[in-house]
């Protein structure tokens, strides 16, 4: 039973360029979670997804990220025209409950794609 | 709002020696609560968490936490530290009120083992 799988594990854009960040939740998940962690700092909270549904945005920056998670495929994290503040590392979850019965189960983590924007 | 507040960015411990490390929360409500493990360039591991039933929670690799609702803490310990315990811990929070999902971590902590 494969956990949380994102790829690549690495990625290095210049600024301007598109970042694409995907991650496959475990059999069985169909809620995800974004986190991005900036160096020295500890997860922060971006976007909630169910199948074809965002479900909670609001730690995502207004403009340049968006974020899917369609009924065939990963979820995926889209950065447009990325800039070095983007530069840090995405952390994808899923969970295979409704958010409201978090507390009672866990969400497994990927182990993160580490942004470098050159 | 909630939040957790972890009071040491660096702990440093020799093998061998006992853990502490503090975790402070704010929660209007009854909260869940979480510790997770980061080792270098890996992802998140669960450690231990607490629903609400009993305030002592054992977790994986000989760790518990202990939830003081009357000191808003949970603070993670363990009885003999080993060199593999050496890695960023983070105290989470989950507010079981009107949440979406959302963890909410502290800043982390890094813990350093000496030989």
């Amino acid at each position: 039973n494969a956990g949380v799988m994102q790829n690549p594990r690495h990625l290095v854009r210049r600024r301007g360029q598109e970042a694409r960040l995907r991650c496959s939740p475990m059999k069985g998940h169909s809620h995800v979670y974004w986190y991005r962690q900036l160096p020295e700092e500890g997860l922060k909270f971006m976007v909630y997804l169910q199948k074809e549904n965002i479900i909670d945005e609001s730690g995502m920056p207004k403009e340049r990220f968006s974020a899917e998670f369609p009924k065939e495929g990963p979820s995926i994290l889209r950065i447009q025209q990325v800039v070095r503040g983007d530069s840090a590392a995405y952390f994808c979850a899923s969970s295979p409950r409704e958010s409201s019965h978090l507390m009672n189960t866990e969400a497994f983590f990927g182990q993160g794609t580490r942004l470098t924007v050159v | 709002a909630q939040s957790v507040t972890q009071l040491d960015s660096h702990v440093s411990v020799s093998e061998g020696t006992p853990v502490l490390l503090r975790c402070n929360y704010s929660s209007s409500y009854s909260p869940s609560l979480f510790w997770y493990v980061q080792h270098p360039n890996k992802g998140l591991q669960l450690l231990l968490k607490y629903t609400s039933a009993a305030t002592l929670v054992k977790g994986i690799n000989g760790f518990e936490a202990e939830f003081k609702k009357s000191e808003t803490s949970f603070h993670l310990t363990k009885p003999s530290a080993h060199m593999s315990d050496a890695a960023e811990y983070f105290c989470v929070v989950i507010p079981t009120s009107g949440n979406t999902g959302k963890l909410i971590f502290g800043q982390g902590t890094t813990l350093q083992v000496k030989p």
